[in-house]
């Protein structure tokens, strides 16, 4: 059974970037979408984008293009989210999470999901 | 201001059916499957419906799912105390070319 495994608590400076890992590992990856997902305290959960670790075509909301990039590496079964120009509206925790079946679209149900990874963004 | 919408709670007794409604329009709802995810804080969410009305393995059929147009919704028998959870309703929104979430709804077992 696959799991995902995200790199560890985050703390950054307003205007800095971060990058959030996302490994895969006891199952196959690379041909799903795995999706970013946050939740901001108190807030509800906000879809980020997502990308399919073969094709490495990632798609975003538009609330986040320009400002988050997602990328994959396929050989390592690991896919990377990185926010730049953090305010401190970017405090969150960040999921990434596959979808369940290799013909599922963005969008679709995300059956597997990381153990998320808290940002804290503060001066 | 979620595109889906979502009431901000419900609560039944132990042992009683709630549902919850989600929102939506034909760019959404109307064209895109539905799935229902179970959320407590600090916890990764959990798929509970996928594809409007199916269940992943494991979950048991307590909890169903429907989808009439551009409205969802997901149905919970048999209250339990550990279904205290925010519940969540997600799909695809073509318009915006992204996935879409409700505002989420927190289930009280009174």
């Amino acid at each position: 059974q696959v799991q995902l495994e995200q790199s560890g608590a985050e703390v950054k400076n307003p205007g800095s970037s971060v990058k959030v890992s996302c490994r895969a590992s006891g199952g196959t990856f690379s041909d799903y979408v795995v999706t970013w997902v946050r939740q901001a305290p108190g807030q509800g959960l906000e879809w980020m984008g997502g990308i399919v670790p073969v094709f490495r075509s990632p798609i975003y909301a538009q609330k986040f293009r320009g400002r988050v990039t997602i990328t994959a590496d396929a050989f390592r079964s690991t896919v990377y989210m990185e926010v730049s120009s953090l305010t401190s509206e970017d405090t969150a925790v960040y999921y990434c999470a596959r979808c369940y079946s290799r013909s599922s679209g963005h969008g679709d149900g995300m059956d597997v999901w990381g153990q998320g990874t808290t940002v804290t963004v503060s001066s | 201001q979620s595109v889906l919408t979502q009431p901000p709670s419900v609560s039944a007794a132990p042992g009683q059916k709630v549902t919850i409604s989600c929102s939506g329009s034909s760019s959404n709802i109307g064209s895109s499957h539905v799935s229902w995810y179970q959320y407590v804080p600090g916890t990764a969410p959990k798929l509970l419906i996928y594809d409007n009305n199916k269940r992943p393995s494991g979950i048991p059929d307590r909890f169903s799912g429907s989808k009439s147009g551009t409205s969802a919704t997901l149905g919970i028998t048999g209250l339990q105390t550990g279904d205290e959870a925010d519940y969540y309703c997600g799909t695809w929104d073509t318009s915006l070319n992204a996935g879409v979430f409700g505002g989420g709804t927190k289930l009280t077992v009174l």
